[in-house]
């Protein structure tokens, strides 16, 4: 089945730094989304982005489709960033998403 | 708020009780999910439900029995379960097979449950 990467596994940052995320994922994908996933266990969604570039406020995407990976850039990040952050993809178009193993980031201040 | 919610919030049963998971969304979808998250694994899809019909089970064990009585509700269903189930179990829905590829899924909190 397809294999869904996630990178780096943890991330420290200090307030007000910038950091991207990375997703590779080994097969083509028909949707794929980014998550953060708070101390609480819920799962917020960023984005919706099996393709193409979207911006929501600190936090932006992009996927290339083409060469199988996906990107999440924070900036100016802010200790309610802290968190995992989960990529997942719909590999089939069959409503299963397939999760990775996540980004575990921690803002201080 | 995601429009979708989970009761309990918080559960711990025996290996002898008997509990049910509830799922709840307001967002007019059409297809509903059980995922399963355990310490230091990813998330794992468990059930898909589309139109009330189950679409997939994820080689689930029978301890666990998903209901889908309409396209608003969900239901999980546990009995005899062991301590390694011990998990966070997540319901999300999404527009379902009719979407045409706009199937984002929409996350409830989640019931933590401990199995003793």
């Amino acid at each position: 089945g397809i294999q869904v990467e996630q990178s780096p596994p943890d991330l420290i940052l200090q307030e007000g730094a910038n950091s991207t995320l990375r997703c590779n994922f080994s097969d083509s994908v028909n949707n794929l989304q980014w998550f953060h996933q708070n101390p609480w266990g819920q799962l917020i969604n960023l984005f919706y982005i099996p393709s193409g570039t979207k911006q929501n406020g600190r936090l932006s995407a992009t996927t290339v489709a083409t060469e199988r990976y996906s990107l999440l850039y924070i900036s100016s990040s802010q200790t309610t960033d802290s968190g995992v952050y989960f990529c997942a993809v719909d590999p089939y178009n069959t409503d299963k998403l397939i999760f990775g193993t996540g980004t575990r980031l921690q803002v201080f201040p | 708020e995601t429009g979708v919610t989970q009761t309990p919030r918080h559960l711990v049963m025996g290996m002898t009780n008997k509990k049910s998971l509830k799922c709840e969304q307001h967002l007019g979808h059409n297809a509903m999910y059980w995922y399963k998250q355990s310490a230091k694994k990813p998330l794992e899809l468990m059930f898909v439900y589309n139109f009330k019909e189950q679409t997939e089970n994820n080689s689930v064990p029978s301890r666990f029995s998903p209901e889908c009585p309409n396209s608003s509700h969900l239901f999980l269903h546990l009995h005899t379960l062991q301590p390694e189930d011990s998990a966070l179990y997540l319901c999300a829905s999404s527009q379902g097979g009719l979407a045409g590829g706009q199937n984002e899924q929409f996350f409830g909190p989640g019931t933590r449950l401990t199995v003793l």
